[in-house]
């Protein structure tokens, strides 16, 4: 079965600063990986997603996220960081099963202090 | 991409009621998803909702606490039966509305419910 850790429940960035928010998955053959975000009081929003092709993915907002295949990580990150982007963020892998449903990780909220 | 609605967006309930959540999606998609969403928690999948056939339940969900259905392409409900407190949550609907083995889902706003 698959799996996906997000190993900080918060990550503390100042405004203007790099942000990374880091996930591992568990999966047997090739990873579909994706990243969604949640403000409050509203569903997730898809940032990005990596099938194939270039490790280095771009998303929604200036994200971007490195898909490591070696160390089985997706780490979103973006260059400078805005007290807006402070919300609650999500990786997820996708069910290699016919139902193609995604499981979560456990969520990483981000602050970013101004 | 897809626009998906749910109504009610929050609801209180009392124990022992029933309350169904109607999920629309603006296009006709291919799969639809109810998830959960404890407070503080990640997203849990409850099953994928079917058209013109039973939902697909996950492990530790059951069609009679949650029954769903879905008779078109772009409509499914979700109904929490028999309320606990325990069934406080956000319920999200959800959608994917392509094939292909790498199309991200599309996720409605969610209905918060307590139950009291």
């Amino acid at each position: 079965a698959q799996s996906v850790a997000q190993p900080e429940d918060q990550v503390n960035v100042a405004e203007g600063n790099p942000l990374t928010v880091k996930c591992t998955y568990s999966v047997s053959g090739n990873p579909y990986l994706f990243w969604y975000v949640q403000y409050p009081n509203r569903g997730l929003q898809f940032l990005l997603k990596y099938i194939t092709g270039d490790n280095l993915v771009k998303g929604s907002y200036g994200f971007e996220a490195e898909f490591n295949k070696s160390q089985t990580s997706f780490h979103l990150k973006k260059p400078s960081a805005l007290v807006s982007d402070s919300a609650l963020y999500f990786c997820a892998v996708r069910d290699f099963t016919g139902r193609r449903a995604l499981t979560f990780g456990s969520g990483t909220r981000l602050q970013v202090q101004p | 991409s897809a626009v998906i609605s749910q109504k009610p967006s929050r609801d209180i309930c009392q124990r022992g009621t029933s309350l169904t959540i109607q999920c629309q999606v603006d296009s006709q998609v291919t799969m639809m998803f109810w998830y959960r969403q404890q407070p503080g928690q990640s997203l849990t999948l409850i099953a994928t909702a079917n058209q013109g056939s039973e939902a697909t339940y996950e492990s530790g969900f059951v069609i009679d606490k949650f029954p769903i259905s879905r008779p078109n392409l772009t409509f499914s409900t979700l109904t929490v039966s028999n309320m606990s407190p325990e069934d406080s949550s956000i319920y999200l609907c959800s959608a994917t509305t392509m094939e292909g083995d790498g199309n991200e889902q599309f996720f409605g706003p969610g209905t918060r419910l307590t139950v009291l």
